[in-house]
């Protein structure tokens, strides 16, 4: 079953630009995690936010977590053509330590 | 440096003929998960493996089968295929549950 939802569905900006995409969750869990997919790949993982963790970087990748809100963000700054992709956000639904899928965000970045 | 290996990358079945899907990995990973992904749709978990500890999704259909026959190769078996089958198929490994997983490139599955 779908735990996460991504909003939006779909995101278009120009390079250098931010882009923003939100994760809502519908039950408690362990850990939030975000990947990336090109288009006919798989996905790549981009980071692991713990459940007692409210922020983590990467690079130019921030991701936010409130799990009172459930609800997470991911923030990519100063965007490159090359960032477009789809973005997904997974939780381990009710604590069980496996991920599940939500319908990601399509980001397309234009030179 | 290919760390988890889906093979082949695209393959075409006839409605209800079997057929296989492999994936090898070379991270000794305990965990290996087979994902199946229908386009602009979520990565839908179909089971997966601690060790050999076999987890079946409750919705995963039972034309969908996988072996384990040891801890670098997972194969996913779809006994009949049918039209709605046809999607991405996705590997996946974990050191454990609860930590990051690793891709392969994906199968995509058509069926005829």
């Amino acid at each position: 079953s779908q735990q996460g939802e991504e909003d939006p569905q779909a995101l278009s900006i120009q390079e250098g630009e931010n882009a923003t995409m939100n994760c809502s969750y519908k039950t408690s869990i362990n850990n939030l995690q975000w990947y990336r997919q090109n288009s006919g790949r798989g996905l790549v993982h981009l980071i692991l936010i713990r459940s007692n963790e409210r922020e983590k970087h990467s690079g130019r990748l921030r991701v936010t977590l409130d799990t009172s809100k459930k609800s997470s963000s991911l923030l990519i700054t100063a965007s490159r053509a090359a960032d477009t992709a789809s973005y997904f956000c997974a939780t381990d639904e009710g604590g069980s330590y496996i991920p599940t899928f939500g319908r990601g965000t399509s980001l397309i970045v234009h030179p | 440096d290919a760390m988890v290996i889906q093979n082949p990358r695209y393959q075409v079945t006839q409605f209800g003929k079997p057929v296989t899907l492999s994936c090898s990995q070379t991270l000794n990973h305990n965990v290996m998960y087979w994902y199946q992904q229908k386009s602009s749709q979520a990565p839908k978990l179909l089971f997966h493996y601690y060790d050999k500890d076999f987890n079946n999704e409750a919705d995963t259909p039972d034309n969908f089968q996988s072996r384990r026959p040891n801890t670098s190769f997972c194969f996913l078996d779809i006994r009949s295929p049918g039209l709605g089958d046809a999607a991405m198929y996705l590997c996946a490994t974990s050191r454990l549950k609860n930590e990051k997983l690793f891709f392969g490139s994906g199968t995509q599955l058509s069926v005829l």
